[in-house]
C-alpha cells in the first residue's frame, strides 16, 4: 500500500468556524508533512512530523494546529482562519531521516475555501 | 541554505517530441538525493525520477531521463514521445539530511497535439 489519504476531498468554512483535516498512511512511514500550495506554485512547507513529534514548524500562524496522534495519522486543526487561507493543503509522508533516498508520498490535497 | 531553481516558468512540446526541463540547485552536502515531481491538473504529486548525488550513471524510468551534472548542480528532466497525458506541472526537488524537501518553482508543461 503506497497510498496517503486526505479527507475531507473539499471543504468551505466561515472565518469562526472550526474544522480539521485529516491525513492517513500505512506505509510505516516516519516522517509525515502539511504543506499549503497555492495555484501554479510549489508546495509551502508547513508542519513536519518526525516519530511522531513536532520537528519543523515554518513559523505558521496558531490559527493551523498540528496533531501527531499516532505514527499513521496527521491531522490539521483550523480555526479563525482568513479568506488568504483559502489553498490546497496536502499532506505528505516518508521515510525518516536516516532514510534520505526516499522520496515523499502526496495524498490527492484537501481544497479549502474560506468564506 | 539549499535553493531549488527551475528557470523555466513554462514549457510546451509537440506530442511525439522531446522536451528538457532544467533545474539548478545549490548545496554545500556531499550526499543528497534529488527528485522530479509531475502534478497534473487533478492535483495529485507523484515522483517521475530520482537520482542519487554519489551516482555519476543518470537516471532513467522509461521515456524519462536525467541529465546530471553534479559539478555544475544542474538536474535537468528529458521527456522522450511526450504524451498529452505529461502536460502537468513539474517540480524539481532536493533532499539532504533531515526531513526537509525543498522544492523549486515549477515548470508548467503544455504538450500540443
Amino acid at each position: 500500500d503506497t497510498e496517503v489519504t486526505q479527507t475531507p476531498k473539499h471543504l468551505v468554512m466561515g472565518m469562526t468556524n472550526k474544522k480539521s483535516l485529516k491525513c492517513e498512511q500505512h506505509m510505516g512511514h516516519r516522517a509525515m508533512y502539511w504543506y499549503k500550495q497555492k495555484a501554479k506554485k510549489p508546495p509551502e512547507l508547513m508542519f513536519v512530523y518526525s516519530y511522531e513529534k513536532l520537528s519543523i514548524n515554518e513559523s505558521v500562524p496558531s490559527r493551523f494546529s498540528p496533531e501527531c496522534p499516532n505514527s499513521s495519522l496527521l491531522n490539521l486543526h483550523l480555526h479563525a482562519l482568513q479568506p488568504e487561507d483559502s489553498a490546497l493543503y496536502l499532506c505528505a509522508s516518508s521515510q525518516g531521516e536516516t532514510s534520505i533516498f526516499y522520496e515523499q508520498y502526496f495524498g490527492p490535497g484537501t481544497r479549502l475555501t474560506v468564506t | 541554505a539549499q535553493t531549488v531553481t527551475q528557470s523555466q516558468p513554462e514549457m510546451s512540446v509537440q506530442e511525439a517530441e522531446t522536451v528538457t526541463l532544467s533545474c539548478t540547485y545549490d548545496t554545500s552536502e556531499s550526499d543528497y538525493y534529488l527528485f522530479w515531481y509531475k502534478q497534473p491538473p487533478s492535483r495529485q504529486m507523484i515522483l517521475v525520477i530520482r537520482q542519487e548525488a554519489y551516482k555519476q550513471q543518470n537516471a532513467t524510468e522509461n521515456r524519462f531521463s536525467v541529465n546530471f551534472q553534479k559539478a555544475a548542480k544542474s538536474f535537468s528532466l528529458k521527456i522522450s514521445d511526450s504524451q498529452l497525458g505529461d502536460a502537468a506541472m513539474y517540480f524539481c526537488a532536493y533532499r539532504a539530511t533531515g526531513n526537509q524537501f525543498y522544492f523549486g518553482t515549477g515548470t508548467s508543461l503544455t504538450v500540443i497535439p
